[in-house]
């Protein structure tokens, strides 16, 4: 089982949809949880970070950790085509020490249909 | 803030040759830097962690040898690919992160083809 699993995809919604992205992971060391938004052929861009269980809202994503069920979720609000991207999650813990080592999703392909 | 360069941003070379990537923190001191390669419509995978002054820790089934990492100052670190190899082509994101922080910015990436 990997420590992180998310649905590779590819989610089609059209323009204006509200966006559900998910996350599982099997370690209860991790604290630290982000959403990374990718483009195809460029790094990683940091789009939400999350400490502990809770709700994050930065304009329309609304980040969301549930430790007790060990998922998280990313919701985008609003869809626009330039979100078309791939999004990852990554966490981070008390991993062997490493607590800045982060662990990351499959990432989740999501293309928005304008 | 927080802006993560890396350069060159595509590299085409001979097999056999050695490849340097440079990544360096734009506006902020990083005291730990990580090298990632990805493979296309896979995730990213971490090679090393290197911290500034200190030898970088390598994950399982990188070789050491092949992948040189040195991270000379807080806002720059290298990776060489020695004696480059066709299945050596990837897609090389180095990221950085300040001292007590867990995030982790990256930056756009390195395309090498190895022909």
């Amino acid at each position: 089982q990997k420590e992180v699993e998310q649905d590779p995809g590819p989610l089609s919604v059209p323009e204006g949809a509200i966006v559900s992205l998910n996350c599982t992971y099997s370690n209860s060391a991790f604290q630290y949880f982000m959403w990374y938004r990718q483009y195809s052929r460029k790094g990683p861009e940091l789009l939400m970070y999350t400490y502990s269980s809770g709700n994050k809202e930065d304009g329309r994503f609304t980040a969301q950790v549930d430790k007790s069920s060990k998922y998280i979720s990313l919701f985008i609000r609003d869809s626009q085509p330039s979100d078309s991207a791939t999004y990852l999650c990554a966490m981070s813990g008390t991993l062997g020490g490493a607590t800045n080592k982060l662990i990351f999703g499959t990432g989740t392909l999501l293309a928005v249909q304008p | 803030g927080a802006v993560v360069s890396q350069h060159p941003s595509r590299v085409i070379c001979k097999s056999g040759t050695s490849v340097k990537i440079e990544c360096r923190s734009l506006d902020f001191q990083a005291t730990t830097m990580f090298w990632y390669r990805q493979f296309p419509k896979q995730s990213l995978m971490l090679m090393a962690t290197s911290n500034e002054g200190s030898k970088a820790t390598y994950e399982q089934g990188v070789e050491k040898d092949k992948f040189l990492i040195n991270h000379a100052s807080l806002t720059l670190s290298t990776l060489t690919v020695t004696s480059a190899h066709p299945e050596d082509s990837s897609f090389y994101i180095c990221s950085a992160s300040v001292s007590g922080g867990e995030t982790q910015y990256f930056g756009p990436g390195t395309r090498l083809l190895v022909l």
